[in-house]
């Protein structure tokens, strides 16, 4: 079965760091392109980050730029988004998904509050 | 940046309505979008890729149209199962997401 998982998420202080991963499953992890998307409660998806197949070229919407960073570890089918100098408007749910967007794992919810 | 709009924001219909969602890029993308249904704490799915393109296993009454800076998704005859909220999706430059018609029962 394909299948992306998220983990990772949980509550963390404005300023703090949190790592999000993402375990793939049933498909050929090393090929594809992945992404984060996130959405905040009750909002709309918003685009976070892009990595290419084997980690070379990576890319991030302005409002994390300089804060997160994407990376993957093909070895270990996993995508994973460090997010450090976390602010409240960091607060969502983080979705990894497949460079088609085709394929997405549940979310994992991320709360920056003090 | 490219700005996506999406009207009507929140739609009302019945079950067997045809219902039609239009998405605008504020630039033209040429047929670089996507549309996703998205139900309550699940993820978003992917409907409709490259304008008009079907995704495997999604319903033939869902459709897209459109090219340039305007884009429309069609459901022929709404189901029960079709109560949700839709985004468009831009991915001719990075990536932009619409803000979402919400699809509700009348």
């Amino acid at each position: 079965e394909v299948q992306l998982v998220e983990s990772g998420g949980g509550l963390v202080q404005p300023g703090g760091s949190l790592r999000l991963s993402c375990a793939a499953s049933g498909f050929t992890f090393s090929s594809y392109w992945m992404h984060w998307v996130r959405q905040a409660p009750g909002k709309g998806l918003v685009w976070v980050s892009r990595i290419n197949s084997d980690g070379s070229s990576t890319s991030y919407a302005d409002s994390v730029k300089g804060r997160f960073t994407i990376s993957r570890d093909n070895a270990k089918n996993t995508l994973y988004l460090q997010m450090n100098s976390l602010r409240a408007e960091d607060t969502a749910v983080y979705y990894c998904a497949s460079d088609a967007f085709d394929i997405w794992g549940q979310g994992t919810m991320v709360t920056v509050s003090s | 940046d490219i700005q996506m709009t999406q009207s009507p924001s929140t739609l009302s219909a019945s079950v067997g309505d045809r219902v039609t969602i239009t998405c605008r890029a504020s630039q033209s993308i040429s047929s670089w979008l996507a549309w996703y249904q998205q139900k309550p704490g699940k993820a978003p799915k992917l409907l409709i890729y490259k304008a008009s393109s079907l995704e495997s296993g999604v319903p033939s009454r869902f459709s897209g149209s459109g090219s340039g800076t305007e884009f429309t998704l069609t459901i022929s005859s709404l189901q029960p199962d079709d109560f949700a909220t839709y985004y468009c999706q831009q991915y001719n430059r990075i990536f932009t997401f619409g803000p979402g018609t919400k699809v509700d029962i009348k």
